[in-house]
């Protein structure tokens, strides 16, 4: 099926590391999404990927569409403490872009 | 604007009991969406209604049942609720039909027991 695979399970960094977490899949997926949860909430969209090779950027956060289709990429720079929660990839399956699935999650923590 | 509300936000039940779990949306979008998530998980599609007066089945629809009342309003139902259900529900909207994947805004979450 249509599942992606999140990569690291967890990170715990220092304050102004860089991050970087990744999405994979065996199938093709049309549109990559970034979303972030924090604690006791749903998730917020961070960036939407449409294009193979696109790379967006979103103040401190840039994610990349891979030009497989299959992977998609999120860089956080220079964390600040309010970057903790769980990182989501998501993508529709295809064909319906009502139908969208989820990775299982990347839980960043900062230390300050 | 609220955005996305749901009620209740916690929900304690007994196994076999039913309860209906309430979504609305004030921002004029035609699609809304059900989803649970499990710990150590990503969010899973229980129904979806992409317009008023349409519903259908996501990825884990067994156990429940979706009424889209009308333009705000999209309910699910657990008509005899199990310990599997157990789990926080995260009702969704978006503005869909436009042939891109729209962004879909998220309530807070109903965090369900079933003992």
């Amino acid at each position: 099926g249509q599942q992606l695979n999140q990569s690291p399970q967890s990170m715990f960094i220092q304050e102004g590391e860089d991050v970087s977490m990744n999405c994979t899949s065996s199938s093709i997926f049309n549109t990559w999404l970034w979303y972030k949860q924090d604690p006791g909430e749903g998730p917020v969209l961070l960036i939407a990927l449409y294009k193979a090779g696109e790379l967006t950027s979103n103040g401190r956060l840039t994610a990349q569409f891979g030009i497989t289709r299959k992977d998609s990429f999120l860089n956080i720079s220079a964390s600040i403490p309010s970057d903790v929660g769980i990182y989501f990839c998501a993508g529709p399956w295809v064909g319906n872009n009502n139908d969208m699935r989820f990775g299982a999650g990347t839980r960043l923590t900062v230390k300050p | 604007n609220a955005g996305v509300t749901q009620t209740p936000k916690f929900q304690v039940l007994k196994t076999g009991q039913s309860m209906t779990l309430q979504c609305a949306q004030d921002m004029n979008h035609n699609s809304m969406y059900w989803y649970r998530q499990d710990p150590g998980m990503g969010l899973r599609l229980i129904y979806y209604s992409a317009s008023e007066g349409t519903t259908d089945k996501g990825e884990v629809p067994n156990g429940y049942n979706v009424s889209r009342l009308n333009k705000r309003e999209f309910s699910l139902r657990l008509e005899s609720a199990a310990p599997s259900q157990t789990s926080v529900y995260f009702c969704a909207s978006s503005e869909a039909g436009r042939g891109i994947t729209d962004t879909q805004y998220f309530g807070p979450g109903t965090r369900l027991t079933v003992l």
